[in-house]
């Protein structure tokens, strides 16, 4: 199974803040990796599909990049509706498997 | 508009079965598969398998296997998860999602909360 990691585990930052979550991929996924958001007690978001495609609806500040195993999510200016845990999940090869989260808090 | 709705809370002894339901609505159901993810307290997303009824497969994760089953109804837009041998480790809010091979998953169920307790 690939295996999908990401840095940093958590994260303090203010609104306003520029802040880039990494995912890396155990092995080349192409651009099939996808980045969802998931605040307490609520379903996950789909944020980005394809490495770098907004889902329907999402603000344009959230961006993401890359290709093959490495791959980051970068949000431009924090907004108070953006802390959250964010993940990624490869969906290159079955299992599609999801990265341990990152929990962006306030600073 | 497109919607995944999912069964109400469930409690179960240990050893014992859940079936999860997930219907779907606003939009053409097989051409999406869905997915049952599930997330234990205080952890991460696990994914459980998929079901595609376009294609008429499912596929599970290895440490499903054996355990768990899903099918569907075509007539009433609506996938089932089964999961037998219930363990406390299997306490954990399910979600199923629908997606694509091409872009992934979009839209996610509200989510079900399974509790194992004796």
């Amino acid at each position: 199974d690939i295996q999908m990691t990401q840095s940093p585990s958590s994260l303090s930052a203010s609104v306003g803040d520029r802040v880039t979550i990494t995912c890396r991929a155990s092995q080349g996924i192409s651009h099939y990796l996808a980045w969802f958001q998931q605040k307490p007690g609520k379903a996950p978001k789909s944020l980005i599909y394809g490495a770098s495609s907004l889902q329907s609806g999402v603000p344009s500040r959230f961006s993401g990049s890359g290709s093959g195993t490495d791959f980051t999510l970068t949000i431009s200016s924090l907004q108070p509706e953006d802390f959250a845990t964010y993940s990624c999940q490869q969906y290159n090869d079955y299992p599609f498997t999801f990265g341990p989260g990152t929990t962006v808090d306030i600073k | 508009q497109v919607q995944l709705v999912q069964s109400g809370a469930e409690v179960k002894h240990p050893g014992a079965s859940v079936k999860l339901s997930c219907k779907a609505s606003g939009y053409t159901f097989t051409d999406y598969y869905i997915k049952w993810v599930r997330q234990a307290p205080g952890q991460g997303l696990e994914g459980m398998g998929l079901a595609n009824p376009g294609g008429g497969n499912t596929k599970y994760a290895q440490e499903f296997q054996g355990r768990v089953t899903m099918t569907w109804d075509t007539s009433t837009s609506t996938v089932y998860m089964e999961l037998s041998s219930l363990k406390s480790e299997d306490t954990a809010v399910y979600y199923c999602a629908r997606g694509t091979w091409a872009y992934g998953m979009d839209v996610w169920g509200q989510g079900t909360t399974v509790t194992v307790s004796s």
